[in-house]
């Protein structure tokens, strides 16, 4: 597609449900970032992913937080067991290659807990 | 944790007004680059910068990276409504991570 594409828009979770977040990167993009961006303030580091391979999950706030990308293209983010602190948006970016590369990102999916 | 640090947090301006932010960091970055985030969106690539005391002009904002690669300034000159949005350094540290500071926000008021 044109541009990195995230769904859902929106999710609202009851407190202990489980959610999956989808993004779908730029086609041909070797590397897939995760990214959370609280109200306020930058995003924060999740997860990095070159193609299928996770090279990178130093960011995962607990073990609640689960990403993957089976065939190297679409990325899921699960979380488990959702808490209130969870509440923020996702935002997924994809890059042509990983270092410094420029990173296109989608419109994010903003998860709140209630 | 924020390693690098941006300022003002928060500035609300005339159109017509020139300003500057700057992000700051103890750590040196092999790049860093300058985003735009308005509302509802992702965060928009404005400049990469590489080389130490280089600065880049893209139409009204001309952008520095200091000497020493710890630091970068964004100015704007004449603002207009238009540069409204969220303005987000991001360093790149070597590995695979883009770091992120928390943003100045700008409002350009007509």
């Amino acid at each position: 597609g044109a541009g990195v594409s995230q769904s859902p828009r929106y999710k609202v979770a009851k407190r202990g449900q489980d959610v999956a977040l989808r993004c779908d990167p730029i086609s041909g993009h070797v590397s897939l970032f995760w990214y959370q961006q609280a109200l306020g303030q930058g995003p924060e580091f999740l997860t990095y992913f070159q193609n299928e391979a996770q090279l990178d999950k130093s960011g995962l706030p607990s073990d609640r937080f689960f990403a993957e990308r089976p065939e190297g293209s679409v990325s899921t983010l699960k979380i488990q067991r959702t808490q209130q602190e969870d509440s923020a948006v996702y935002l997924c970016a994809s890059s042509l290659a990983g270092e410094g590369s420029p990173l296109h990102f989608g419109n994010g999916t903003r998860l709140t807990v209630t | 944790t924020q390693l690098l640090e941006q300022s003002p947090q928060f500035l609300s301006i005339q159109e017509g007004e020139n300003l500057t932010v700057y992000c700051n960091s103890s750590s040196v970055f092999s790049s860093l680059q300058w985003y735009r985030q308005e509302p509802g969106e992702g965060p928009v690539l404005l400049v990469t910068v590489v080389t130490g005391g280089e600065v880049k002009k893209l139409k009204r904002l001309t952008f520095q990276f200091g000497d020493a690669r710890k630091d970068s300034s964004l100015h704007i000159t004449a603002a207009q409504p238009g540069d409204t949005g969220l303005y987000l350094c991001a360093g790149f540290t070597g590995g695979f991570k883009t770091i992120f500071g928390a943003g100045t926000r700008l409002f350009v008021k007509a």
